[in-house]
């Protein structure tokens, strides 16, 4: 299996401008999570599903933040409009539902100018 | 609320070194606990974890030991590598089966071998 999936690797806009960052979870997980890394806040949890389905999305730090998992082998999180502290490296992670294990993506480097 | 406190780094040491990376949490009920570590450009990956008192997880020449009377779970390595340079994350789930959805990160330390 290629692991979880994530695109871009590298995102480079304009404040104001929407991003759309893309996971593609490990083929047979059921739980999918949307993690935010930063050096000030260390990695926060945004939004997690279970069978597609957001489950708690606590995390998310404003409106301007949503995610979507149309199905079970694809999930996005868009930023409308992008602010530079947004800036981060943001992580999908995929397991089984009740499983310890947590598979993590590369990430997507974010930079708003 | 649940809260995983770890050292600050960044910790320099040379290789073949011994290593210690403390770690204290703050859980109500038993919770799961759990090392995390993630290489230059990479996305995490668990190292090891210890599901209840005085149990003792081992990988790769790391091991923790959780300890439910000073609540801590330290990482350690006998002898480091320049290969051992990342970033490690405690951390720690409240459910009852250590489900990923509960897991609450610590903030991470760098780790820095030089040869």
């Amino acid at each position: 299996d290629a692991g979880v999936i994530q695109s871009p690797r590298h995102e480079v806009t304009e404040m104001g401008q929407e991003v759309t960052l893309r996971c593609k979870p490990i083929s047979g997980h059921n739980s999918l999570f949307w993690y935010r890394q930063t050096m000030m806040r260390g990695l926060e949890l945004l939004i997690y599903f279970n069978n597609n389905v957001p489950i708690d999305d606590s995390g998310m730090p404003e409106d301007r933040f949503s995610a979507k998992m149309p199905n079970a082998s694809f999930s996005t999180l868009k930023i409308q409009p992008s602010e530079p502290r947004d800036s981060a490296v943001y992580f999908c992670a995929s397991s089984f539902l009740q499983a310890q294990k947590l598979f993590f993506g590369s990430g997507t480097q974010l930079s708003v100018l | 609320g649940n809260s995983v406190t770890q050292m600050e780094g960044p910790v320099t040491l040379s290789e073949e070194a011994f290593l210690t990376i403390n770690c204290t949490y703050t859980a109500t009920g038993y919770p799961s606990l759990f090392w995390y570590v993630q290489y230059p450009g990479e996305g995490l990956q668990l190292l090891l974890k210890a599901t209840k008192a005085d149990d003792k997880g081992s990988n790769k020449g790391f091991e923790a030991t959780y300890r439910k009377e000073t609540t801590s779970f330290h990482l350690e390595k006998g002898s480091v590598q320049v290969s051992d340079s990342a970033v490690y994350f405690c951390a720690l789930s409240d459910r009852s089966g250590g489900g990923a959805d509960g897991l609450t990160f610590g903030k991470g330390t760098h780790l820095i071998i030089q040869p």
